[in-house]
């Protein structure tokens, strides 16, 4: 079946460092992919998504590149602030399909 | 406009007790999806809606657990006989329900159910 596999946390940086959170995925089918957010005391929201193959999703400083040779969607963000302190979801959704499957999350931890 | 919402916030029930959560989607949205967030398991699909109808329920754990959407609009996700393993975050999301695959689902604020 499908799944997501995300780096394990928690993440821990200094303000205006570089981030990445690894994504991996198995698929049957051809899925999109998603990044969703959970800030501190907050509900699920999508930070960003992409739905064909070398598509760049972007959303408030943070990108993920679609890339299907190597079945990944990894998160990236220049310089972090301690704002974007939350955990991390990937997730796809597969062919056909409207559920989301979901990796494990990744909290984050910016430190000032 | 008005998000998803969820209620109640906070649900704390004994053992063998049934329990019911609601949700209400955003207006439009005929596609409705309950999930379930716990420490143990991280997120899980539980049932999706589009309408009134379930073509996918294929995440139900056991079969004390049910929904239903009456109106193309609110659900009900009922647990009867409630265990301790039922202790979660239930998390109901909504969207436009037009594009497999590819469409946005937007999240409640979920229910926080704690069996006793």
């Amino acid at each position: 079946g499908d799944s997501v596999t995300q780096m394990e946390g928690p993440v821990t940086l200094s303000e205006e460092a570089f981030l990445t959170i690894n994504c991996t995925y198995t698929a049957t089918g051809y899925p999109s992919l998603f990044w969703y957010v959970q800030y501190p005391g907050e509900g699920l929201q999508l930070l960003l998504k992409a739905t064909k193959a070398d598509d760049k999703g972007s959303n408030k400083g943070f990108e993920a590149t679609y890339r299907k040779e190597t079945t990944s969607f990894h998160l990236e963000k220049g310089s972090v602030q301690v704002s974007d302190s939350a955990v991390y979801f990937c997730a796809l959704s597969d062919t056909g399909n409207y559920q989301l499957i979901w990796g494990a999350g990744t909290k984050l931890i910016i430190k000032p | 406009g008005a998000g998803v919402s969820q209620s109640p916030s906070n649900k704390v029930t004994e053992k063998g007790k049934d329990v019911e959560l609601r949700c209400d989607p955003i207006s439009g949205h005929t596609a409705l999806y309950w999930y379930r967030q716990s420490l143990g398991q991280g997120l899980e699909f539980l049932i999706y809606f589009q309408g009134n109808s379930a073509p996918d329920k294929s995440g139900l754990p056991s079969d004390r657990f049910s929904a239903e959407r009456t109106g193309g609009s609110v659900s009900t996700l009922t647990i009867q006989r409630t265990q301790q393993e039922d202790s979660a975050v239930y998390l109901c999301a909504s969207s436009l329900g037009t594009t497999p695959r590819a469409d946005t689902q937007y999240f409640g604020p979920g229910t926080r159910l704690t069996v006793l």
